[in-house]
């Protein structure tokens, strides 16, 4: 059970634009940063968005973060083939003296 | 380039202890702590712990705590993470990660998958 909480697939087709939820709390997204992780399969996850909406160097702009209270969201717009991966939100726990994730979303491309 | 380099697959049975190495190379090893999260099988990330290169100041996850030991060289630019008493639930995949700020783990090794079966 995460902390915080993802649904477990989302769907798009290609071009299409899908947004990614994350929930958590008061003690972990509402008050700190939030990040997102992308993991293609069989691989390591990758860094895709922090603090938010920040993205690192070689992340297109087609990926975006927000947040609104104790939810986060990724936006991911024209869709690709290459997005088909598992989509992973995390944040520091003020609680938990620690970093929580959620249980990652499978994102298929149709 | 910076990179994080992590020590082959292990085949363990119950009981058995496991020692993981995560080599650093690309950038100043000292500056950044590294952090250890498990993939169990099919599942998603779990945080365990992460150390200071400076010092060797571990913070650990509560659910990690006592499960796990951190370690570092700095005379190699290398992170460890040892288990002792392996049991089939320690499967899966043991990544490190290069902590920069306060929140984002910006480089990760390859993984180490840990298989225990007796």
């Amino acid at each position: 059970q995460s902390v915080l909480t993802q649904s477990p697939s989302a769907s798009g087709t290609l071009g299409q634009r899908v947004t990614i939820s994350c929930a958590g709390s008061r003690s972990n997204i509402a008050d700190n940063n939030v990040v997102w992780y992308q993991q293609l399969p069989g691989t390591a996850p990758k860094l895709l968005i922090y603090r938010i909406n920040q993205r690192p160097s070689g992340i297109p702009d087609r990926f975006a973060g927000s947040k609104s209270g104790a939810s986060a969201s990724l936006a991911i717009r024209g869709l690709q083939s290459e997005d088909e991966a598992d989509y992973y939100c995390a944040a520091w726990d003020d609680s938990l003296n620690g970093w929580v994730f959620g249980g990652g979303t499978k994102l298929t491309v149709l | 380039e910076v990179q994080l380099v992590q020590s082959g697959a292990e085949v363990k049975k119950p009981g058995e202890s496991l020692k993981l190495s995560c080599k650093a190379s690309g950038y100043t090893f000292t500056s950044y702590w590294i952090g250890w999260v498990r993939q169990m099988p099919g599942k998603g990330l779990e945080w365990m712990g992460i150390i200071s290169p400076v010092d060797s100041k571990t913070i650990y996850s509560p659910s990690f705590q006592g499960q796990v030991t951190l370690s570092v060289d700095k005379s190699i630019t290398t992170a460890y993470l040892q288990r002792s008493s392996l049991r089939a639930s320690d499967t899966g995949i043991y990544y490190c990660a290069r902590l920069t700020g306060t929140d984002v783990f910006d480089i990760w090794g390859q993984g180490t998958l840990v298989a225990v079966s007796s």
